[in-house]
């Protein structure tokens, strides 16, 4: 089976810089995403990162470690809008190839 | 604009009543997918289905039972609402299940069994 850990919150400042980790157990899957999700809405896809090393897109980035069963999601230049729960997930190899997904992390970005 | 919608959005109902929530989809996608999420619990599957004919149970499914009318359409029944199902729910698609086939989410519905 899966499991995925988060911190459940974290804070930061407008214009800073955050990571957000996420440590795994899995007996394998195809790779690592990240969902946000703002308070009231719906889940959104904002990364994937199929092999190890970084991703980058525009002011999110995100990391894959497999040997190290480790992963996080950087976000740079903060705002306040990117105060919202962020999820990772991973896609089973086995069954169906369910997405699980995280606890989640809740940040809030202050003035 | 290709959706996933989700009916109702907010439904207040009691203790032992059947209730039906309804999930369409215009992206055309073969895989659905009905979640739950509880605060602090993330989410969770509940069932999901590869297409009409394909229906499986997912990490939660107790209580709950689904029906796939069509390719676009999703419905999840619970038999005999009770208290601890209150939640919010979300009705997901994705085109394929490998590798980087993100999930599209409706707006949720958010229960509440009084």
């Amino acid at each position: 089976g899966q499991s995925l850990e988060q911190p459940s919150e974290v804070t930061a400042v407008e214009g800073a810089i955050v990571q957000i980790n996420c440590t795994y157990q899995t007996s394998g899957f195809y790779g690592l995403s990240w969902y946000q999700q703002h308070d009231g809405g719906a889940p959104t896809f904002l990364s994937y990162n199929a092999l190890d090393g970084l991703e980058e897109t525009g002011r999110f980035s995100s990391f894959l470690s497999r040997s190290d069963s480790y992963g996080y999601l950087l976000l740079q230049e903060l705002q306040m809008k990117d105060s919202a729960s962020y999820f990772c997930a991973v896609r089973a190899r086995t069954g169906f190839q369910k997405l699980v997904f995280g606890t989640g992390t809740r940040l809030l970005v202050s003035p | 604009d290709a959706d996933v919608t989700q009916t109702p959005r907010n439904r207040i109902t009691k203790t032992g009543k059947r209730i039906m929530l309804e999930c369409s989809q215009t992206k055309g996608h073969d895989r659905m997918y009905w979640y739950r999420q509880d605060p602090g619990l993330g989410l969770r599957l509940i069932y999901y289905s590869f297409d009409v004919k394909d229906i499986n149970k997912g990490e939660i499914s107790d209580g709950y039972s689904v029906s796939r009318q069509a390719q676009a359409k999703f419905s999840l029944s619970l038999e005999s609402a009770i208290p601890n199902q209150t939640a919010l729910y979300f009705c997901a698609t994705s085109d394929q299940g490998q590798g980087n086939s993100p999930l599209h989410f409706g707006n949720g519905t958010r229960l509440t069994v009084t």
